[in-house]
Protein backbone atom coordinates (compact mmCIF):
# COMPACT_ATOMS: atom_id res chain seq x y z
CA UNK A 1 0.00 0.00 0.00
CA UNK A 2 1.48 3.19 -1.53
CA UNK A 3 -0.64 5.59 1.33
CA UNK A 4 -2.25 7.45 -1.85
CA UNK A 5 -6.21 6.76 -2.05
CA UNK A 6 -7.68 6.86 -4.90
CA UNK A 7 -11.88 6.63 -5.47
CA UNK A 8 -13.61 5.21 -6.99
CA UNK A 9 -12.40 2.09 -8.03
CA UNK A 10 -14.56 1.25 -10.97
CA UNK A 11 -16.33 3.79 -13.00
CA UNK A 12 -18.76 2.77 -15.98
CA UNK A 13 -20.49 5.93 -17.51
CA UNK A 14 -22.09 6.45 -21.19
CA UNK A 15 -20.45 8.57 -23.87
CA UNK A 16 -21.09 12.48 -23.18
CA UNK A 17 -21.01 12.42 -19.79
CA UNK A 18 -19.23 14.18 -17.10
CA UNK A 19 -17.32 12.55 -14.30
CA UNK A 20 -15.05 13.20 -11.20
CA UNK A 21 -12.56 11.05 -9.81
CA UNK A 22 -10.96 11.90 -6.49
CA UNK A 23 -7.34 11.30 -5.14
CA UNK A 24 -5.45 11.45 -1.71
CA UNK A 25 -1.71 11.95 -1.35
CA UNK A 26 0.12 10.29 1.11
CA UNK A 27 0.13 12.08 4.46
CA UNK A 28 2.77 15.18 4.02
CA UNK A 29 2.88 14.74 0.24
CA UNK A 30 2.56 17.94 -1.24
CA UNK A 31 2.43 17.69 -5.00
CA UNK A 32 -0.20 15.43 -6.80
CA UNK A 33 0.19 14.04 -10.44
CA UNK A 34 -2.65 12.45 -12.46
CA UNK A 35 -1.81 9.71 -15.20
CA UNK A 36 -3.65 7.77 -17.69
CA UNK A 37 -2.85 4.45 -18.88
CA UNK A 38 -4.56 2.88 -21.51
CA UNK A 39 -3.47 0.04 -23.72
CA UNK A 40 -2.00 1.75 -26.97
CA UNK A 41 -0.89 4.80 -25.76
CA UNK A 42 0.88 3.43 -21.98
CA UNK A 43 1.30 5.65 -18.63
CA UNK A 44 1.07 9.59 -19.91
CA UNK A 45 1.24 12.56 -17.36
CA UNK A 46 -1.64 14.40 -17.86
CA UNK A 47 -1.14 17.08 -15.02
CA UNK A 48 0.68 17.72 -11.77
CA UNK A 49 -0.50 20.10 -9.11
CA UNK A 50 1.78 21.61 -5.69
CA UNK A 51 -0.10 22.65 -2.86
CA UNK A 52 -2.76 23.90 -4.21
CA UNK A 53 -1.73 25.61 -7.98
CA UNK A 54 -0.82 23.89 -11.19
CA UNK A 55 2.25 23.11 -11.46
CA UNK A 56 2.80 20.90 -15.09
CA UNK A 57 0.89 19.97 -18.34
CA UNK A 58 1.41 17.07 -20.37
CA UNK A 59 -1.22 15.49 -23.32
CA UNK A 60 -3.63 16.95 -21.35
CA UNK A 61 -7.36 17.24 -22.93
CA UNK A 62 -9.33 20.33 -23.14
CA UNK A 63 -12.14 18.36 -21.91
CA UNK A 64 -10.18 17.40 -18.54
CA UNK A 65 -9.23 19.83 -16.02
CA UNK A 66 -8.32 19.05 -12.57
CA UNK A 67 -7.62 20.84 -9.21
CA UNK A 68 -5.73 20.73 -5.80
CA UNK A 69 -7.97 21.67 -2.69
CA UNK A 70 -6.33 22.88 0.11
CA UNK A 71 -6.54 19.79 2.20
CA UNK A 72 -4.42 18.68 -0.77
CA UNK A 73 -6.60 16.25 -2.17
CA UNK A 74 -7.28 16.43 -5.72
CA UNK A 75 -10.03 15.94 -8.41
CA UNK A 76 -9.72 14.98 -11.79
CA UNK A 77 -12.66 16.20 -14.14
CA UNK A 78 -13.67 14.54 -17.18
CA UNK A 79 -16.12 15.96 -19.39
CA UNK A 80 -17.91 15.39 -22.74
CA UNK A 81 -16.69 12.03 -22.68
CA UNK A 82 -15.28 9.54 -25.59
CA UNK A 83 -14.81 6.16 -26.24
CA UNK A 84 -11.55 6.46 -26.08
CA UNK A 85 -11.62 8.22 -23.07
CA UNK A 86 -11.88 4.39 -21.28
CA UNK A 87 -8.64 4.14 -19.41
CA UNK A 88 -6.68 3.42 -16.19
CA UNK A 89 -6.16 7.05 -14.57
CA UNK A 90 -3.68 6.83 -11.84
CA UNK A 91 -2.97 9.64 -8.96
CA UNK A 92 0.77 9.62 -8.12
CA UNK A 93 1.98 12.02 -5.24
CA UNK A 94 5.43 13.09 -3.72
CA UNK A 95 6.88 15.08 -0.91
CA UNK A 96 7.15 18.61 -3.40
CA UNK A 97 10.86 19.76 -1.37
CA UNK A 98 10.85 23.11 -2.73
CA UNK A 99 14.17 23.61 -4.12
CA UNK A 100 17.18 21.24 -4.64
CA UNK A 101 18.05 18.12 -5.57
CA UNK A 102 16.71 15.74 -8.80
CA UNK A 103 12.88 14.98 -9.12
CA UNK A 104 10.89 13.75 -5.90
CA UNK A 105 10.24 9.80 -5.60
CA UNK A 106 6.26 9.39 -6.57
CA UNK A 107 3.91 6.77 -5.23
CA UNK A 108 1.42 6.03 -7.27
CA UNK A 109 -2.55 5.20 -6.29
CA UNK A 110 -4.34 1.68 -7.02
CA UNK A 111 -6.41 3.98 -10.15
CA UNK A 112 -9.51 4.32 -11.22
CA UNK A 113 -10.66 2.74 -14.30
CA UNK A 114 -13.32 4.21 -16.39
CA UNK A 115 -14.93 2.70 -19.49
CA UNK A 116 -17.22 4.68 -21.09
CA UNK A 117 -19.99 2.95 -23.43
CA UNK B 1 10.60 16.94 -24.92
CA UNK B 2 11.91 13.93 -23.14
CA UNK B 3 11.20 10.50 -25.26
CA UNK B 4 11.99 7.22 -23.19
CA UNK B 5 12.57 3.87 -25.08
CA UNK B 6 12.44 0.61 -23.62
CA UNK B 7 13.66 -3.29 -25.12
CA UNK B 8 12.16 -5.62 -25.36
CA UNK B 9 8.91 -4.80 -25.28
CA UNK B 10 8.17 -9.07 -23.96
CA UNK B 11 10.93 -11.15 -22.13
CA UNK B 12 10.38 -14.81 -21.33
CA UNK B 13 12.98 -15.85 -18.70
CA UNK B 14 13.49 -19.53 -17.13
CA UNK B 15 12.97 -19.42 -13.17
CA UNK B 16 16.17 -18.55 -11.36
CA UNK B 17 18.03 -17.00 -14.72
CA UNK B 18 18.77 -13.54 -15.15
CA UNK B 19 16.74 -10.83 -17.08
CA UNK B 20 17.46 -7.64 -18.20
CA UNK B 21 15.35 -4.53 -19.56
CA UNK B 22 17.35 -1.01 -21.20
CA UNK B 23 15.81 2.16 -21.47
CA UNK B 24 17.39 5.05 -23.42
CA UNK B 25 16.49 8.55 -22.93
CA UNK B 26 16.70 11.63 -25.31
CA UNK B 27 16.89 14.85 -22.98
CA UNK B 28 20.48 14.96 -21.32
CA UNK B 29 19.26 17.18 -18.50
CA UNK B 30 17.20 13.80 -16.55
CA UNK B 31 18.56 13.06 -13.31
CA UNK B 32 16.19 10.85 -11.68
CA UNK B 33 15.13 7.12 -13.35
CA UNK B 34 12.99 5.10 -11.66
CA UNK B 35 11.44 1.59 -12.63
CA UNK B 36 7.94 0.95 -11.80
CA UNK B 37 6.44 -2.98 -11.73
CA UNK B 38 2.80 -3.37 -12.62
CA UNK B 39 0.72 -6.66 -12.27
CA UNK B 40 -2.64 -6.49 -14.08
CA UNK B 41 -5.12 -4.14 -13.05
CA UNK B 42 -2.39 -3.04 -10.36
CA UNK B 43 -0.96 0.36 -9.33
CA UNK B 44 2.63 0.96 -10.51
CA UNK B 45 4.65 0.04 -7.85
CA UNK B 46 8.40 1.47 -7.47
CA UNK B 47 11.07 -1.28 -6.88
CA UNK B 48 14.13 1.48 -7.23
CA UNK B 49 15.33 4.20 -8.36
CA UNK B 50 18.36 5.96 -9.65
CA UNK B 51 19.82 9.54 -9.58
CA UNK B 52 22.47 10.84 -11.91
CA UNK B 53 24.64 11.45 -9.52
CA UNK B 54 25.57 7.66 -9.62
CA UNK B 55 26.27 4.63 -11.66
CA UNK B 56 24.50 1.67 -10.12
CA UNK B 57 22.27 0.78 -7.37
CA UNK B 58 21.09 -2.42 -6.10
CA UNK B 59 18.58 -3.81 -3.77
CA UNK B 60 18.44 -7.56 -3.02
CA UNK B 61 17.79 -9.50 -6.31
CA UNK B 62 17.26 -5.80 -8.71
CA UNK B 63 20.24 -3.64 -9.67
CA UNK B 64 19.90 -0.54 -11.91
CA UNK B 65 22.82 1.01 -13.75
CA UNK B 66 23.05 4.04 -15.53
CA UNK B 67 25.30 5.60 -18.48
CA UNK B 68 24.91 9.26 -18.64
CA UNK B 69 26.84 9.43 -21.28
CA UNK B 70 25.46 7.34 -23.47
CA UNK B 71 21.72 8.37 -22.55
CA UNK B 72 20.81 4.62 -21.13
CA UNK B 73 19.77 3.16 -17.64
CA UNK B 74 19.07 -0.72 -17.49
CA UNK B 75 17.51 -2.93 -15.41
CA UNK B 76 18.81 -6.51 -13.95
CA UNK B 77 16.81 -8.91 -12.05
CA UNK B 78 18.80 -12.18 -10.58
CA UNK B 79 17.66 -15.06 -9.85
CA UNK B 80 14.24 -14.56 -11.05
CA UNK B 81 11.18 -16.45 -9.16
CA UNK B 82 7.76 -16.83 -10.66
CA UNK B 83 6.53 -13.38 -8.70
CA UNK B 84 8.76 -11.50 -10.69
CA UNK B 85 6.49 -11.93 -13.47
CA UNK B 86 4.54 -8.56 -14.20
CA UNK B 87 5.05 -5.48 -16.55
CA UNK B 88 7.61 -3.43 -15.68
CA UNK B 89 8.43 0.18 -17.13
CA UNK B 90 11.36 2.62 -16.89
CA UNK B 91 11.03 6.38 -16.62
CA UNK B 92 12.96 9.51 -17.04
CA UNK B 93 11.93 13.07 -15.17
CA UNK B 94 14.04 16.02 -15.02
CA UNK B 95 13.74 18.77 -12.71
CA UNK B 96 13.95 19.77 -9.39
CA UNK B 97 12.04 18.40 -6.18
CA UNK B 98 8.57 18.66 -6.66
CA UNK B 99 9.47 20.38 -10.37
CA UNK B 100 9.46 16.86 -12.44
CA UNK B 101 6.89 15.03 -14.61
CA UNK B 102 7.69 11.29 -15.37
CA UNK B 103 8.03 10.49 -19.07
CA UNK B 104 7.46 6.93 -19.00
CA UNK B 105 9.09 3.96 -21.35
CA UNK B 106 6.39 1.51 -23.72
CA UNK B 107 6.74 -0.93 -20.94
CA UNK B 108 7.79 -5.05 -20.76
CA UNK B 109 6.12 -7.82 -20.20
CA UNK B 110 8.16 -10.02 -18.29
CA UNK B 111 7.33 -13.83 -18.07
CA UNK B 112 9.16 -15.90 -15.26
CA UNK B 113 8.61 -19.63 -16.34
CA UNK B 114 8.95 -22.14 -13.25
Amino acid sequence: DSGVTQTPKHLITATGQRVTLRCSPRSGDLSVYWYQQSLDQGLQFLIQYYNGEERAKGNILERFSAQQFPDLHSELNLSSLELGDSALYFCASSVGRRTGGSTDTQYFGPGTRLTVL
Amino acid sequence: GENVEQHPSTLSVQEGDSAVIKCTYSDSASNYFPWYKQELGKRPQLIIDIRSNVGEKKDQRIAVTLNKTAKHFSLHITETQPEDSAVYFCAASKGSGSWGKLQFGAGTQVVVTP
